[in-house]
């Protein structure tokens, strides 16, 4: 499985836009990456997949450049609301494995006023 | 649709105890996973089922651990002789077939004194 690579912590104001890269070097060509968000006491939460180039969605849009070797989730205008840890995982989620997730440490973002 | 519960919640035990806990998945989903993730770590893999098979198990789970699905629907995790180094969040997720997005629980958060 391809390992990725986040920042630790971020910290944001509100109203702002945030961008949480992941790098994962060693990507396979069947590899998805997929971000899920996680607050205190709760199970992580799906946010965005995508293969490659740009995915968005209600909440987020994901940047993928060419080489896949990483990966920018962003956030618009984000809240206090949205203080949690990020993760990013990269896999094949289509064979094989049954495609447990696996999960690096994220990143802890933090919203001030 | 409900989503996952989980439950209990919150489970304090004594060393050598056994727990056991219940994970009810979004019906009609086949696949059922149940990962644990301690402090500051993300969700680590321990055990899937595909409706009442159990398909793989990590590493993580040791012979203390034993997981069922009896009838394809809800699942229970048991831990024997639990000890100290077992107090984690317990979560479990479940998606409607392979590489669908897995959706988790709340989680059941074990002390184990």
């Amino acid at each position: 499985l391809a390992k990725t690579t986040q920042p630790i912590s971020m910290d944001s104001y509100e109203g702002q836009e945030v961008n949480i890269t992941c790098s994962h070097n060693n990507i396979a060509t069947n590899d998805y990456i997929t971000w899920y968000q996680q607050f205190p006491s709760q199970g992580p939460r799906f946010i965005i997949q995508g293969y490659k180039t740009k995915v968005t969605n209600e909440v987020a849009s994901l940047f993928i450049p060419a080489d896949r070797k990483s990966s920018t989730l962003s956030l618009p205008r984000v809240s206090l609301s949205d203080t949690a840890v990020y993760y990013c995982l990269v896999g094949d989620i289509l064979t094989g494995g049954g495609n447990k997730l696996t999960f690096g440490t994220g990143t802890q973002l933090k919203v001030e006023l | 649709d409900t989503g996952v519960s989980q439950d209990p919640r919150h489970k304090i035990t004594k060393r050598g105890q056994n727990v056991t806990f219940r994970c009810d998945p979004i019906s009609e989903h086949n696949r059922l996973y149940w990962y644990r993730q301690t402090l500051g770590q993300g969700p680590e893999f321990l055990t899937y089922f595909q409706n009442e098979a159990q398909l793989e198990k990590s590493r993580l789970l040791s012979n203390r651990f034993s997981a069922e699905r009896p009838k394809g629907s809800f699942s229970t995790l048991e831990i024997q002789r639990t000890e100290q180094g077992d107090s984690a969040m317990y979560l479990c997720a479940s998606s409607l077939t392979s590489g669908e997005t897995q959706y988790f629980g709340p989680g059941t958060r074990l002390l184990v004194l």
